[in-house]
């Protein structure tokens, strides 16, 4: 099986720099996935790593070091609306289907 | 609007009755995938299916849970004689490999009474 954590909330100030991480443990990693999830809605997908590396789409950049088992997702300027639950996926073991793990819960305050 | 839809968004039921999901995958998609998230908990792999086919149905009970997803029409995620246990979002994903990018839908919640 997969084992995958992530913190479980985080506050951070508007304009601010938030970095929320993920480790995972896992054979045949496949590549790692970030969502975004607002209460009550959809995930919808930030990014995806399969190779080492920062990947960087906007104010949202993500990290990945395989050998380490460590992913994290960095949000700059940070706004009001990036208030949400921000979800962590590792697909691995030749399997097509993503592992979630719990999500962490961001909370932008003014 | 090419994304996912699924409907109904919310569904009530009582003990015993029901439910239907439906869903049906961006265009140009024909994997399918249903999760299901509890409140607080990550969301769950339940079955993959591609038209016609169930591919991985591991994360489905065994009973009482069925899935399709016929080669006209949405995919059907269906909950026969529902409990309590069952009220959680039903999420549906699709993608256009099995290898590219899942693009969820705005979910079912389902509310057993």
């Amino acid at each position: 099986g997969q084992n995958i954590d992530q913190p479980t909330e985080m506050t951070a100030t508007e304009g601010a720099i938030v970095q929320i991480n993920c480790t995972y443990q896992t054979s045949g990693f496949n590549g790692l996935f970030w969502y975004q999830q607002h209460a009550g809605e959809a995930p919808t997908f930030l990014s995806y790593n399969v190779l080492d590396g920062l990947e960087e789409k906007g104010r949202f950049s993500s990290f990945l070091s395989r050998s380490k088992g460590y992913s994290y997702l960095l949000l700059k300027e940070l706004q009001m609306k990036d208030s949400a639950s921000y979800l962590c996926a590792v697909k691995a073991g030749g399997s097509y289907i993503p592992t979630f793990g719990r999500g962490t819960s961001l909370i932008v305050h003014p | 609007n090419a994304g996912v839809m699924q409907n109904p968004r919310h569904l009530v039921r009582r003990r015993g009755q029901e439910a239907r999901l439906r869903c049906s995958p961006m265009k140009g998609h024909s994997h399918v995938y249903w999760y299901r998230q509890l409140p607080e908990e990550g969301l769950k792999f339940m079955v993959y299916l591609q038209k016609e086919n169930i591919i991985d149905e591991s994360g489905m009970p065994k009973e009482r849970f069925s899935a399709e997803f016929p080669k006209e029409g949405p995919s059907i995620l269906r909950i026969q004689q529902v409990v309590r246990g069952d009220s959680a979002a039903y999420f549906c994903a699709s993608s256009s490999t099995e290898l590219e990018t899942q693009y969820f839908g705005p979910g079912t919640r389902l509310l057993v009474l």
